[in-house]
């Protein structure tokens, strides 16, 4: 079946400007990740849904950034007033459940603020 | 909180031999550790889990151990190629059901 994909693939915005990543897991997933990865690092955590409800959010750097996951499926990751220091990949995982289950990665997105 | 460290960040070794990549966690509650191959510019391919309970994992030319207790782990890659050149990272999931990932080896495998 279809794996986690993610649009857009690449997204250049100005500092200051509004974004939206879009992030589709795998049918059936109940459990939605977002990470974001900067250059020569490893994968860094920000949210985590259950269903359609955020389990944990610690890992959000500030109020500029929100996510959301409405029905429980589909989950978009704003970002408000974006600076150059949010550039980085964006990265979206799924899995059946949390906990033990594997979690599934889509291909990212890739965001340049200038 | 999780710290999860690599060792060696970097390491270069000529077609044919085997290596071992090593990672090491601070906080041995967790439910599973994953190893991931991450190509240039490209997202994260899962290569092996590893749940808490167990041991070991193989796949093809890849061996992945897990001594929960000690916070250790490594990949054993057995014949390495040149197409195996990649970033390889380490991530354990914890109780928070998160992934805490290392900054990754970066390997190069040369003719």
């Amino acid at each position: 079946g279809a794996g986690v994909s993610q649009t857009p693939s690449n997204k250049v915005t100005e500092k200051g400007k509004y974004v939206e990543l879009r992030c589709d897991p795998i049918s059936g997933h109940t459990a939605l990740y977002w990470y974001r990865q900067s250059l020569g690092q490893g994968p860094e955590f920000l949210i985590y849904f259950q269903g359609t409800g955020a389990a944990d959010d610690s890992g959000l750097p500030n109020d500029r950034f929100f996510a959301v996951r409405p029905e429980g499926s589909v989950s978009t990751l704003k970002i408000q007033r974006t600076e150059r220091g949010d550039s980085a990949v964006y990265l979206c995982a799924s899995s059946p459940g949390g906990g033990a289950y594997e979690q599934y990665f889509g291909p990212g997105t890739r965001l340049t603020v200038t | 909180k999780q710290e999860v460290t690599q060792i060696p960040a970097a390491l270069s070794v000529p077609e044919g031999e085997n290596l071992v990549l090593n990672c090491s966690f601070t906080d041995s509650a967790i439910y599973n550790l994953q190893w991931f191959r991450q190509d240039p510019g490209k997202g994260l391919t899962s290569l092996l889990l590893i749940q808490s309970s167990q041991r070991e994992q193989t796949s093809g030319r890849l061996n992945a151990s897990l001594d929960k207790s000690s916070g250790r782990s490594t990949l054993y890659i057995a014949a390495s190629q040149p197409g195996d050149s990649a970033t390889y990272l380490c991530a354990v999931t914890g109780t928070a059901s998160k992934l805490t990932f290392g900054t990754g080896t970066r390997l190069q495998v040369t003719l």
